[in-house]
């Protein structure tokens, strides 16, 4: 069995500020973790994925994520918020083969001017 | 290169009407699955499919069939639509990568469905 569990359902932040969105996850296999953002009426677009290699993994337009084992937790950051950074993000576990699929319910991100 | 393309990206049903949402991917992608988009519930998988000839329920599989005849196309049928189905729809491709889930899924720009 396998859930993830986005802990903000919203995140506030002003443009310039520091981003994190946080993610914990369980899974009886060793996972693969993926961060996706969609955008307002888009599809979902690849932010950055883990996959048992750097525990630190570095995405695009400046996102990073740390795995960490020892907290099962899986979060998003990034140094400083730009106004295109405003989307909603889904953390993701995925075990072998990707059939099993968890989504966590999303985090919106709002970023003020 | 298209990726995964979805049809129609929107739609509107009466109750009762059955129809087919199509998904196409030029990857030669391994895994296609759907899934459906809800308010505060994030995505939930419906059905997906490993390989052609093969396909198999996900969480939320009632009132949709699949079928993949070719490794290309993974259309989701609904087959008597009711107004709990009002949703937005996405389709996914993956490929199997090192066998250990090393991979990442492609999603198509969703469609998004209506029934009144």
């Amino acid at each position: 069995a396998q859930s993830v569990t986005q802990l903000d359902s919203h995140v506030s932040v002003s443009e310039g500020t520091p981003v994190l969105l946080r993610c914990n996850y369980s899974s009886s296999y060793s996972p693969s973790l993926f961060w996706y953002v969609q955008h307002p009426n888009k599809g979902l677009q690849l932010l950055l994925k883990y996959t048992s290699a750097a525990t630190l993994v570095k995405g695009i337009n400046g996102f990073e994520a740390e795995f960490k084992k020892s907290e099962t937790s899986f979060h998003l950051t990034k140094p400083s918020a730009h106004m295109s950074d405003a989307a909603e993000y889904f953390c993701v576990v995925a075990s072998w083969g990707y059939q099993k699929v968890t989504f966590g319910t999303g985090t919106k991100l709002q970023v003020i001017p | 290169n298209a990726g995964v393309t979805q049809t129609p990206k929107f739609q509107v049903l009466k109750t009762g009407q059955s129809m087919t949402l199509q998904c196409a991917q030029d990857m030669n992608h391994e895994y296609m699955s759907w899934y459906r988009q809800d308010p505060g519930m994030g995505l939930r998988l419906i059905h997906y499919s490993v390989g052609a000839g093969i396909t198999d329920q996900g969480e939320v599989p009632n009132g949709y069939n699949v079928s993949r005849s070719t490794t290309e196309d993974f259309p989701l049928r609904l087959l008597s639509a009711a107004p709990s189905q009002t949703s937005v729809y996405f389709c996914a491709s993956s490929y199997a990568g090192d066998g250990r889930g090393n991979t990442e899924a492609f999603f198509g720009q969703g469609t998004r469905l209506t029934v009144v």
